[in-house]
């Protein structure tokens, strides 16, 4: 497996910004992926990173650094729709299966 | 294309009783995954196919699971002799070979076995 570490639960306020870290072996790896996953819905594809930075998807950013294993997904000017859980995965370097992390649950308040 | 499908939406059955589920990925998509999820939990890999071909299955999966993906296109997945350990989401999700947009995920099939 690829050992993702993430955050359980956090709970922040309508409007605020919250980071969302996320820690993975970095031997085998192909590419860090989050997805958000709505209670009861299937996950969704939120962002890719391959190589270090940061990638900005309107409210959305995504970062990583691939020599510490680490990644963040950073939640912008938070709306109550936002309140689901958010899952890191690691891509395997030889055939990009995912393995997914337990979720870090996002509770949005008003 | 409507995304990726499975079918039935949910599942109860009687421990011992055996299940099939079937999934129907994306048309385009070379590759088709199998994950399973419990709740609080990440999905947890089962099995993937590549065409009609399985490059691997989970070792934690009991020899009770077995998937096909008999002419690269609709999968399924048979749970034979459930338990009640089994009960949990069963996502069924496909990619083309290069995931840089992810994997697309089924809205699953939630198994309860009473």
């Amino acid at each position: 497996g690829q050992n993702i570490d993430q955050p359980t639960e956090m709970t922040a306020t309508e409007g605020a910004i919250v980071q969302i870290n996320c820690t993975y072996q970095t031997s085998g790896f192909n590419g860090l992926f989050w997805y958000q996953q709505h209670a009861g819905e299937a996950p969704t594809f939120l962002s890719y990173n391959v190589l270090d930075g940061l990638e900005e998807k309107g409210r959305f950013s995504s970062f990583l650094s691939r020599s510490k294993g680490y990644s963040y997904l950073l939640l912008k000017e938070l709306q109550m729709k936002d309140s689901a859980s958010y899952l890191c995965a690691s891509a395997s370097s030889n055939d990009y299966k995912l393995s997914f992390g337990a979720g870090t649950t996002v509770t949005v308040r008003a | 294309d409507t995304g990726v499908s499975q079918d039935p939406r949910h599942k109860i059955t009687k421990r011992g009783q055996n299940v099939t589920f079937r999934c129907d990925p994306i048309s385009e998509h070379n590759r088709l995954y199998w994950y399973r999820q419990t709740l609080g939990q990440g999905p947890e890999f089962l099995t993937y196919f590549q065409n009609e071909a399985q490059l691997e299955k989970s070792r934690l999966l009991s020899d009770r699971f077995s998937a096909e993906r008999p002419k690269g296109s609709f999968s399924t997945l048979e749970i034979q002799r459930t338990e009640q350990g089994d009960s949990a989401m069963y996502l069924c999700a496909s990619s083309p070979l290069l995931p840089t947009y992810g994997y697309t995920f089924g809205s699953g099939t939630r198994l309860t076995v009473v």
